[in-house]
């Protein structure tokens, strides 16, 4: 199985400041083949990234996802008071597992 | 417009058992597998399993391989997480979620449900 961990844990920003997240995987992840996910307290995940990359439909241009083999990294370049929330990363290289999850809080 | 609605909060005694539902509209029911992934409060997130509602192929993973039982009724496009004997552990929120498929049991998640959540206590 590969375990992903991300950081840091918690996150401490200003609106219009960027924000890093990194996800570290105990293995190289097949094709790249990692999402990025929002999560706001007492919502669904929001898929923002998939295929290590590509932004998914609707999700604004702020959000940029790179990285390849074991480490990947989402930036939010300008963070907006919307996107203090939860990020989690998933790789699906094989089967599927998720990170712990970074929170990003003002 | 692709959306999946959940059936609503859940309390349940130790023991008892349980079916919680997601019905999907927007899309092709049985041309997409549908997932569960579990949150327990305050936690991340664990993929369960997921069913490919044009047969009823069903994988799950390891940690809940005999724990839940996942079927679909396709004449109501609605999938289902089956519980026969429920423990205080399975105090969680369960997420639907419809899933991209890249081969075996891998893929992403792209529309989800708002969740249910199911307390056993």
């Amino acid at each position: 199985e590969i375990v992903l961990t991300q950081s840091p844990g918690t996150l401490s920003l200003s609106p219009g400041e960027r924000a890093t997240l990194s996800c570290r995987a105990s293995q190289s992840v097949p094709s790249d083949y990692v999402v990025w996910y929002q999560q706001k307290p007492g919502q669904a995940p929001r898929l923002l990234i998939y295929d290590a990359f590509f932004r998914a439909t609707g999700v604004p241009h702020r959000f940029g996802g790179s990285g390849s083999g074991t480490d990947f990294t989402l930036t939010i370049n300008g963070l907006e008071a919307e996107d203090f929330a939860v990020y989690f990363c998933q790789q699906y290289g094989t089967s599927v597992t998720f990170g712990g999850g970074t929170k990003i809080e003002v | 417009e692709v959306v999946l609605v959940q059936s609503g909060a859940e309390v349940k005694k130790p023991g008892e058992s349980l079916k919680i539902s997601c019905q999907v509209s927007g899309y092709t029911f049985t041309s997409f597998w549908t997932a569960w992934v579990r949150q327990m409060p305050g936690k991340g997130l664990e993929w369960m399993g997921m069913i490919w509602p044009g047969d009823a192929d069903t994988r799950y993973t390891p940690s809940f391989q005999g724990q839940v039982t996942i079927s679909a009724d396709k004449s109501i496009n609605t999938v289902y997480l089956h519980w026969a004997t429920l423990k205080a552990s399975d105090t969680a929120t369960y997420y639907c979620a419809r899933h991209i498929n890249y081969g075996g049991d891998s893929g992403y998640f792209d529309f989800w449900g708002p969740g249910t959540v199911v307390t056993v206590s």
